[in-house]
């Protein structure tokens, strides 16, 4: 199967300051990419949509100035948390559509936590 | 939105005993997964099954499409199944086609 890596695993940071998280496609080109959100017991949350070469598509309830998304190229999109405050503390998760209807691959995750 | 249902949402076993996960969704769809979630947050992609039958090793997964529903069987279950398995949908085609995850169902496989 398709091979998404993330990076960094994961992250410890202080109140205030931001952080970026970017997930490849490593064997395969990209046109979208998901980023997932998960809390501790719970399922995944879909954050937003990124298509390669536009503005991603962010979920209701999401802070589109605060999950800064980025995805430049074929095989790189970005997170990028600003500001982060102890609630932003999660798993962030990527994942990578390869073709339209077909099947999703997923990174390994990044566990934020902000002190 | 599409909803998703997965049951039981706990399930311990005893190593070597079979099972059968169910996932229930609420419209038709045009894509299906099976994941399992290891210890490490990790989901390793076990099917793509949108209809169908389809069968890897030990793990074998049904969806019927027209009664809105799938199933994931897992024989001679080892303590490495153990982790969350999520079914995850999606209801519509294009490039803002996305995945709709259930609860999860909590798998223990004890020695």
């Amino acid at each position: 199967g398709a091979v998404v890596s993330q990076h960094p695993s994961w992250v410890i940071c202080k109140s205030g300051t931001s952080v970026k998280i970017e997930c490849r496609s490593l064997d395969f080109q990209a046109t979208t990419m998901f980023w997932y959100r998960q809390f501790p017991k719970q399922s995944l949350m879909l954050m937003a949509t990124s298509n390669e070469g536009s503005k991603a598509t962010y979920e209701q309830g999401v802070e589109k100035d605060k999950f800064l998304i980025n995805h430049a190229s074929l095989t790189l999109s970005t997170l990028t948390v600003t500001s982060a405050h102890p609630e932003d503390s999660s798993f962030y998760i990527c994942s990578a559509r390869v073709g339209v209807n077909n099947e999703q691959f997923f990174g390994p995750g990044t566990r934020l936590t902000v002190l | 939105g599409i909803q998703v249902e997965q049951s039981p949402p706990d399930l311990i076993l005893q190593e070597g005993a079979n099972s059968t996960l169910r996932c229930n969704f609420s419209d038709s769809v045009n894509n299906l997964q099976w994941f399992h979630q290891n210890p490490w947050g990790q989901l390793i992609n076990l099917f793509y099954i949108p209809s169908g039958t389809k069968q890897n090793g030990r793990l074998s997964a049904t969806t019927v499409a027209t009664e809105r529903y799938s199933l994931l069987y897992i024989s001679s279950s080892q303590t490495t199944d153990s982790g969350v398995y999520f079914c995850a949908v999606a209801s519509y085609t294009g490039a803002n086609s996305k995945l709709t995850f259930g609860k999860g169902i909590t798998l223990s496989v004890r020695p």
